[in-house]
């Protein structure tokens, strides 16, 4: 069983302040790792997306990957208030669809 | 406008009935799955059509019915035997079978009452 996982959270930060959010998957051979995020009682929209080690920027959000570590986490620079929402980490491996964490929860305090 | 249209936004069920939920996409996508969300839960995988007529189940199936006639659609039935159907539903569409993003619908709130 392919698995994604994610600390639920909530995590706080202060308006203006780095937000680190991070998620690990099972599967070795994972090939593609998304970052969406859901606002409450809405769906999930993408954000960013990341497919080799590294780093990916889009504007205030950096994603990073560490296949070897298995490990991918997304960097939300300047954090808003508007950013308060619950973040998906999502892994695509093989011929499977999209695995999805649980998610993590970010509360930006104004 | 291209994008994944799901409807009802809401809807709601008595027991023992069935329910089919409406799920369109315009983007010309071949790929579309179903997901559930249940409070504090991730999405798990209901159902997935990776070309039209061909469909696959995923992690929790049971109770549910899915066909894929057209491109466009892929209606998602949540029949009785569905124990605990009460639930946020998922559309989402890729351009091609399992290897790029997915996107998603507005979803369907549905209520057993």
């Amino acid at each position: 069983q392919k698995e994604v996982e994610q600390n639920s959270g909530p995590l706080s930060v202060p308006e203006g302040a780095i937000a680190s959010l991070n998620c690990t998957y099972s599967d070795r051979g994972s090939q593609s790792f998304f970052w969406y995020r859901q606002y409450s009682g809405k769906s999930p929209e993408l954000i960013m997306f990341i497919y080799s080690n590294g780093d990916k920027e889009d504007g205030r959000f950096t994603a990073q990957l560490n296949k070897a570590s298995q490990y991918v986490s997304l960097l939300i620079r300047d954090s808003q208030p508007s950013d308060s929402a619950t973040y998906l980490c999502a892994v695509l491996s093989g011929n499977t669809p999209l695995v999805f964490g649980k998610g993590t929860r970010l509360s930006v305090i104004a | 406008d291209g994008g994944i249209t799901q409807s009802p936004k809401y809807l709601f069920r008595k027991e023992g009935q069935n329910v089919t939920l409406s799920c369109e996409q315009n983007l010309n996508h071949d790929a579309m799955y179903w997901y559930r969300q249940d409070p504090g839960q991730g999405l798990r995988l209901i159902y997935y059509s990776q070309i039209v007529n061909d469909f696959q189940k995923g992690d929790i199936a049971e109770g549910y019915s899915v066909s894929r006639e057209k491109k466009e659609s892929f209606p998602l039935t949540v029949t009785s035997a569905q124990k605990n159907p009460t639930a946020f539903y998922l559309c989402a569409s890729s351009r091609t079978a399992m290897n790029t993003e997915a996107f998603f619908g507005q979803g369907t709130r549905l209520t057993v009452v």
